[in-house]
């Protein structure tokens, strides 16, 4: 089952404005993480933020998380061609101590047009 | 990820043949992961290994079956392939530096069977 409900599922923007995408998951969560995947090829991780922070920056991405709301979004500003990627979350559950597992989203796709 | 290798990187075969799809890193981790994607969907875990003489069933482990013989390595297989386990394929691996599990991914093996 997914943890994660990625929105919205596709985007299409123009170079150079914002892009957000949203993630709502189901149970406790440890950290919530973002990973980019180019078309056909392995996720690479992006960033991630715990449950305690609200807001994490890093270069052009932001994050935020709402655990109260169980959600999470990710913002990318002045977006460019090379940002045409599938984006998920994943969270990083809580069991009893062991974060053995992450369970992930089914993704955001964006393009980007030049 | 180069520091994760998977091989065959494409492999076509029939309904009923054995196939295994084979992980290697240099990361010096511990934890390594199989997941499965189908397209336009999220990753779905199908084993996972903390150590060597450690092995869990993930979400869809049926049909599936692994071996980690060192912990560098870490393989998956098919006993009897059937098509609807045509998917691209990933291997992970984490080491859960400070407390948190960062996944580092392979270029994928994309598997068809006929």
């Amino acid at each position: 089952s997914q943890q994660g409900e990625e929105d919205p599922q596709a985007l299409s923007i123009q170079e150079g404005e914002n892009a957000t995408m949203n993630c709502s998951y189901k149970t406790s969560i440890n950290n919530l993480q973002w990973y980019r995947q180019n078309s056909g090829r392995g996720l690479v991780h992006l960033i991630l933020i715990r449950s305690n922070e609200r807001e994490k920056h890093s270069g052009r991405l932001r994050v935020t998380l709402d655990t109260s709301k169980k959600s999470s979004s990710l913002l990318i500003t002045a977006s460019r061609a090379a940002d045409t990627a599938s984006y998920f979350c994943a969270t990083d559950a809580f069991f009893s101590g062991n974060t053995g597992k992450l369970i992930f989203g089914q993704g955001t796709t964006l393009q980007v047009k030049p | 990820d180069a520091d994760v290798t998977q091989t065959p990187r494409n492999r076509i075969t029939k309904t009923g043949k054995r196939i295994m799809l084979e992980c290697s890193q240099t990361k010096g981790h511990d934890r390594m992961y199989w997941y499965r994607q189908d397209p336009g969907l999220g990753l779905q875990l199908i084993y996972y290994s903390f150590d060597v003489k450690d092995i869990n069933k993930g979400e869809i482990s049926d049909g599936y079956s692994v071996s980690r013989q060192a912990q560098a390595k870490f393989s998956l297989s098919l006993e009897s392939a059937i098509p609807n386990q045509t998917a691209l394929y990933f291997c992970a691996t984490s080491d859960l530096q400070g407390g948190v599990n960062e996944q580092f991914f392979g270029p994928g093996t994309r598997l068809t069977v006929l």
